[in-house]
């Protein structure tokens, strides 16, 4: 089965702390998206990771991908208010002469001032 | 560059009914990919269209069709109208920059009643 799991779902923190959520997927991929949503807003496009050890900085958010080990990382470093969002990966996979973008579940980030 | 718009931005349907809502991808974007977004079931990928042509297609009924149109606008269609069709539908275009990313609309709100 397809599947793409996002840790945490749910995510409080401190503005200034850092922290890493983490999405795994099931099947063989190489190409990893990360988008954000604002509550009641569409998703925005944060990055395109398209190769093994692929890592990409924008701002306090930094991208990475092991497509060995089938994993993404979105690091956040000394969060603040503004990244308050819910974020999701997602994999690009083809079947059947087919293909999509398979999507996490989300995680729901607040940042506490 | 203008972004992706779609309408109705928020649509009330009572079951049974049909609904038609309509999705203009960036200009130069050919490709467009419509989406369903429930608390339940997330994101999921209904198909996607390219130069008037479905290319990719997810797993939901036939109930669900779209078209594109020779200007790249696409329209989704949904028959016979049930309960759990009420989402936000997301349409996003995908560009020539080589990366496909997506582009995501401001969704249309349905509620089925």
């Amino acid at each position: 089965e397809l599947k793409v799991e996002q840790n945490p779902l749910f995510l409080s923190m401190q503005e200034g702390k850092n922290y890493t959520i983490y999405c795994n997927y099931s099947t063989t991929s190489d190409r990893l998206y990360w988008y954000r949503q604002d509550p009641g807003k569409s998703l925005e496009s944060l990055f395109v990771l398209l190769s093994n050890g692929a890592v990409k900085q924008e701002g306090r958010l930094m991208a990475s991908l092991d497509t060995k080990a089938r994993l993404s990382t979105l690091h956040i470093t000394a969060a603040v208010h503004d990244l308050s969002a819910t974020y999701f990966c997602a994999v690009d996979v083809s079947w059947d002469s087919n293909y999509q973008l398979i999507w996490g579940a989300g995680t729901k980030l607040i940042i506490k001032p | 560059k203008a972004g992706v718009t779609q309408t109705p931005r928020y649509l009330i349907k009572t079951r049974g009914q049909q609904v038609t809502l309509s999705c203009s991808p960036i200009s130069g974007h050919r490709s467009v990919s419509w989406y369903q977004q429930t608390p339940g079931q997330g994101l999921q990928f209904l198909f996607e269209y390219f130069s008037e042509t479905q290319r990719n297609k997810g797993n939901f009924p036939g109930r669900f069709s779209g078209r594109q149109f020779s200007n790249s606008r696409s329209e989704m269609n949904v028959s016979t109208l049930e309960l759990g069709d009420s989402a936000l539908y997301l349409c996003a275009s995908t560009g020539p920059e080589g990366t496909d990313t997506q582009y995501f609309g401001p969704g249309t709100r349905l509620t089925v009643l």
